[in-house]
């Protein structure tokens, strides 16, 4: 089975700072996707960023990047230069293709942005 | 246009009663989801449909029922509600290229 670890429960970072979310994962399948998902306090879930196995370059979207290291398993969400508006719970997720294409989430970390 | 919208946004309601959750998308999706998130804000998969067809069942009690009339639709029906049913619940629909669209939720409190 899929496992999805966050070992950050929460963090505080200063405003225009980068920030780095941690997110390791452990699968046996050869072929899988990485997503990270932004939960304001309002509750909706929105996509981020996403890096499939095979991509041989990190990902990149806007102020957000995925540094992805296969050998360690490990998939971190950088922000650059944050702003109040990214406060908020992060999830990474992995696509289980095995079970029905289904999302397995990490525990979250709760970012705070301060002035 | 809402691409994955679910109905109501919020519902409170005594223990023991009997309540639904609508999704419905509009993005020609094949595959629909239910998830939880607990009081910790942990996201679990509830169950998911492919064209109509049941493909997960994750451990959930019987009193939790899904059910999808068509592709676009995945509707979830509670059974004499506890407690601890108390969550948010997100549908979601994906397709392999488009990744996963997520509902807005709806959050449940029983009382």
């Amino acid at each position: 089975a899929q496992k999805i670890t966050q070992t950050q429960p929460g963090m505080f970072v200063q405003e225009k700072e980068a920030v780095t979310l941690d997110c390791t994962y452990d699968t046996s399948d050869q072929s899988y996707g990485l997503f990270w998902y932004k939960q304001p306090s309002s509750g909706e879930m929105i996509f981020l960023i996403y890096q499939g196995s095979y991509d041989e370059q990190n990902a990149t979207e806007g102020r957000y990047s995925l540094n992805f290291q296969k050998a360690r398993k490990s998939a971190n969400l950088v922000i650059s230069a944050s702003q109040l508006g990214d406060s908020a719970m992060y999830f990474c997720a992995m696509r289980d293709r095995a079970a029905g294409n289904k999302l397995t989430f990490g525990g979250g970390t709760r970012v705070l942005v301060k002035p | 246009d809402t691409a994955v919208s679910q109905t109501p946004k919020y519902l409170v309601t005594q223990m023991g009663n009997d309540k639904s959750i609508k999704c419905e998308q509009n993005l020609g999706h094949d595959t629909m989801y239910w998830y939880k998130q607990d009081s910790k804000k942990f996201l679990k998969i509830m169950f998911s449909y492919n064209n109509k067809e049941l493909i997960i069942n994750e451990t959930v009690p019987n009193r939790f029922s899904p059910k999808s009339p068509d592709k676009a639709h995945l509707n979830l029906h509670i059974n004499s509600l506890e407690l601890g049913d108390s969550a948010v619940y997100f549908c979601a629909s994906s397709q392999e290229v488009d990744g996963y669209t997520f509902g807005s939720g709806t959050r449940l409190t029983v009382v």
